[in-house]
């Protein structure tokens, strides 16, 4: 079945050690977005890929950066994570920007010790 | 600007009762309108969407929602609720705008779900 692979599901890293998180499609879309969810609340659009076209938006901090290094392949860097950046993160993707709905993976929890 | 609103943080409901989980919306344009639900530590599984068509949209799981232009309301219904509908709920609008900006779905603060045996 054509999915959203999210790895690893769970993620320990330590105060200010740099973590990736994978995320990978097998459904072909144009558009990858990362986004942040804490505790209950609503995802929280970090950026997106249009194809390599890489938006971010203006209220994400610059310790998040992003790579799409192919069509089926999307990474979330957090350069030094603080512990405020504990939370789960949710990779989508839509087949073009007006695709029209999002398909999500099952996300990464991320704990920072 | 797009955005919604889910009033209610809880909806607890009887199994078995009909339930109702709201949701209203403010858009430029064309709405094009989304529910989707999450289990816990779990990712946003699509339930339906509105493009355009009939007002009455129908999901999975048994789920359908009503599109009502003039009360500017996407609330998702389900006839009979089951312990499994227990989740957290949200709704989503579309960005229809040009640019960058297209594509950018906005989030109501989502609502919790509750189903009683």
């Amino acid at each position: 079945d054509a999915m959203v692979i999210q790895n690893p599901r769970y993620q320990v890293t330590q105060f200010g050690k740099p973590v990736t998180l994978s995320c990978s499609q097998t459904l072909n879309h144009n558009v990858m977005y990362w986004y942040q969810q804490k505790s209950s609340q609503a995802p929280k659009l970090l950026f997106h890929y249009y194809d390599k076209d890489f938006n971010n938006e203006a209220d994400t901090p610059d310790n998040f950066q992003s790579r799409r290094p192919n069509t089926s392949f999307c990474f979330l860097d957090i350069r030094s994570p603080g512990l405020g950046d504990a939370a789960m993160y949710l990779c989508a993707t839509s087949r073009d920007r007006d695709g029209p709905e999002q398909f999500f993976g099952p996300g990464t929890r991320l704990t920072v010790l | 600007a797009q955005s919604v609103a889910q009033p209610e943080d809880q909806v607890n409901v009887a199994e078995g009762n009909p339930l109702t989980v709201k949701c209203t919306y403010s858009v430029s344009g064309n709405p094009y309108l989304f529910w989707y639900v999450q289990y816990p530590n779990r990712g946003l599984q699509f339930l339906l969407k509105y493009i355009t068509g009939d007002n009455l949209v129908k999901g999975s799981y048994g789920f359908e929602a009503e599109f009502n232009k003039s009360q500017t309301s996407f609330h998702l219904k389900k006839p009979s609720a089951l312990v499994s509908d227990s989740a957290l709920y949200f709704c989503a609008v579309r960005d229809s705008g040009r640019g960058s900006t297209l594509g950018r779905l906005y989030f109501g603060r989502g609502t919790q779900l509750t189903v009683w045996p």
